[in-house]
């Protein structure tokens, strides 16, 4: 079964506003990671955030962890055609770096 | 560092066909990772290896399927033989911390 599932599964905002992807999973883990993929692309890494962190910021993104309710959010302030993507969490749960992905939220910016 | 390498990109074979995928992961990682992916079954971990040895092959589908990796800078996912439902895309990636995807192999089996 999945570890880690995204919500919602799309979400199509127009360019400038902000979007937010949520990701929860069941077991508890090690490191949470988010990651891109467009369009027949392989997938590109974007956060790794640890179980002691609450929030990690990289430009206009926005990662939060809140272990006790076992979610992650991803956020992407004011929104551009180019963040039309796929988003996936990926969660390690052993510290083996063996990571689960989450089935991804399809993100459409419209310009 | 160029990234991770996947070679080739695209595949196109027949049914029956043995197909080798390789995989170049970013020097010095230590761990290495061959996923598939299909819009049925999202994104799937076959098979990974830390230190050239394999640590988990429960992902592999079934014996068709087999991996290698002889030494740091290099690895190999094997399928023979093919069959139309191993059509999907195939990605190595490799880590430390953090995991680093190559392009892909589009694998189309007919």
């Amino acid at each position: 079964s999945q570890q880690g599932e995204e919500d919602p599964q799309a979400l199509s905002i127009q360019e400038g506003e902000n979007a937010t992807m949520n990701c929860s999973y069941k077991t508890s883990i090690n490191n949470l990671q988010w990651y891109r993929q467009n369009s027949g692309r392989g997938l590109v890494h974007l956060i790794l955030i640890r179980s002691n962190e609450r929030e990690k910021h990289s430009g206009r993104l926005r990662v939060t962890l809140d272990t006790s309710k076992k979610s992650s959010s991803l956020l992407i302030t004011a929104s551009r055609a180019a963040d039309t993507a796929s988003y996936f969490c990926a969660t390690d749960t052993s510290g083996t770096y063996k990571y689960i992905f989450g089935t991804g939220t399809r993100l459409k910016v419209l310009a | 560092d160029a990234g991770v390498i996947q070679s080739p990109r695209h595949e196109v074979t027949e049914m029956g066909q043995e197909v080798t995928l390789r995989c170049k992961p970013i020097s010095g990682h230590d761990y290495l990772f061959w996923y598939r992916q299909t819009m049925m079954r999202g994104l799937e971990l076959l098979i990974y290896f830390n230190n050239n040895v394999p640590i988990d092959d429960s992902g592999m589908p079934e014996d068709r399927f087999s991996a290698k990796m002889p030494n740091a800078s290099f690895s190999t996912l094997k399928i023979q033989p093919s069959e139309p439902r191993d059509s999907a895309v195939y990605f190595c990636a490799s880590s430390g911390d953090t995991q680093y995807f190559g392009p892909g192999t589009r694998l189309t089996v007919l």
